[in-house]
Formats: C-alpha cells, structure tokens, sequence
C-alpha cells in the first residue's frame, strides 16, 4: 500500500511565525497535493506539483508556498502565519487512479 | 466555475438499510467521478472511480452510477452497518488528464443500529 506520512498530527504554532508542514510519500508517485479542509468549505488546493523542482498554484496559494527537492518529499510553507489559517493540512499523492491522503495535520494557530 | 453539490450534509439510516448518497455537478463534463470516505481527524480515503462511459461500478457493498445526461452520481451502501458511519466525499477531475480534483462538502452518513 501507498503510504503517505504527514510528519505531525497536531501543531500550535504563534501568528508571524514561519511553518512548515512536512509530507513524505513511500511510491515513486510523481504528483503530490496540499488541501486544506475547512468545515463548511471543505476540501480546498493550495498547491501542487507534477515533478520535482516543478510548482504550480492550486485555488487558494496566498500565503503559502511550498518545496519539492526530492520526489518523495513536498513541503508547504507558512511565510508568516495567520489565525485565519487555522485548519486541518492534508497531504496527497495521485498514482493509478484514485488519490492517497495522509492523516492530516491540524494546525492552530494563536 | 466548475461546481460540486452533494445534496444533504447529514443522514441518518437505520443498519441494514441502504444508504443513498448523491452527487450533482454543473459546467463540466468530468472525465471520471471518484468517492471518498473520510472518518473524523483522519484524510480521505479511496473507494471507488466510475468513468464517464460506464453507467454503474460495483465494490463488495457500494455501487455506484454516473448519469452524464443529468450530471449526477449516486452512491449506494446496501446493508448498511454502524461501521459504515463516516463522511462521504464526492470529486471530480478538471484540468486535463493529470488534473485535480474538486471536491464535494461530503454528507456525513450515520447508521443507527
């Protein structure tokens, strides 16, 4: 089985801080996603990447960006953290045909 | 925009009965439907696809339909058990071949013994 490994479940992290969220993939699975999952709003793209080094914005990138060095890992990076992104992170790969999430990380930030 | 409406947030049924759960879409044509089950704290997990050209997909208990004409798919839990409690989380592809997905809000499913 894939498996995807978000490498916190829960995280507390102060306004203006700089957060990253890490997610490691154990396939060789070349395209990897960040969501963040609101209640009411659902599931939302930040951003994702078909390849290493390669990028692009997904429907919500503000405040965001991400790191692809290696193909296993994609980071998403919190310039400068806000309360409004308070939220649960989750982490996807897509190989064959359906999409493989982690469990997610729950991000609050105070 | 593309648009993804799953028609209830809640609902709630008796074990043993079948769940139906739908899923309606405007201004796309998907390529493929996929659903999800997502239980509380935890990230989406993989249930089925059904492509455009195939009417009905079957997976042990779950069927489910794609209607392109009125531009829906149901998902039907047959037998339902309190196990099968859980949100369900419809999505389809756009951007092409290696798109993403956009998903449904999910109607969260309990099933009462």
């Amino acid at each position: 089985d894939v498996k995807v490994t978000q490498s916190s479940r829960y995280l507390v992290k102060r306004t203006g801080e700089k957060v990253f969220l890490e997610c490691v993939q154990d396939m060789d699975h070349e395209n990897m996603f960040w969501y963040r999952q609101d209640p009411g709003l659902g599931l939302r793209l930040i951003y994702f990447s078909y390849d290493v080094k390669m990028k692009e914005k997904g429907d919500i990138p503000e405040g965001y960006s991400v790191s692809r060095e290696k193909k296993e890992r994609f980071s998403l990076i919190l310039e400068s953290a806000s309360t409004n992104q308070t939220s649960m992170y989750l982490c996807a790969t897509l190989g064959g045909y359906g999409y493989t999430f982690g469990s997610g990380t729950r991000l609050t930030v105070v | 925009s593309q648009k993804i409406e799953q028609n209830s947030e809640a609902l709630n049924i008796q074990e043993g009965k079948t769940a139906t759960l739908t899923c309606n879409y405007t201004n796309y044509s998907p390529a493929y439907l996929q659903w999800y089950r997502q239980d509380p704290g935890r990230g989406p997990v993989f249930l089925l696809l059904i492509r455009e050209n195939e009417k009905e997909k079957r997976k042990e208990r779950l069927k489910v339909t794609f209607d392109t004409t009125l531009k829906q798919s149901l998902f039907h839990i047959t037998a339902s058990q309190p196990a099968d409690s859980a949100t369900y989380l419809c999505a389809l592809v756009y951007g092409g071949s290696q798109g993403n997905l956009i998903f449904g809000k999910g109607t969260k499913l309990s099933v009462k013994p």
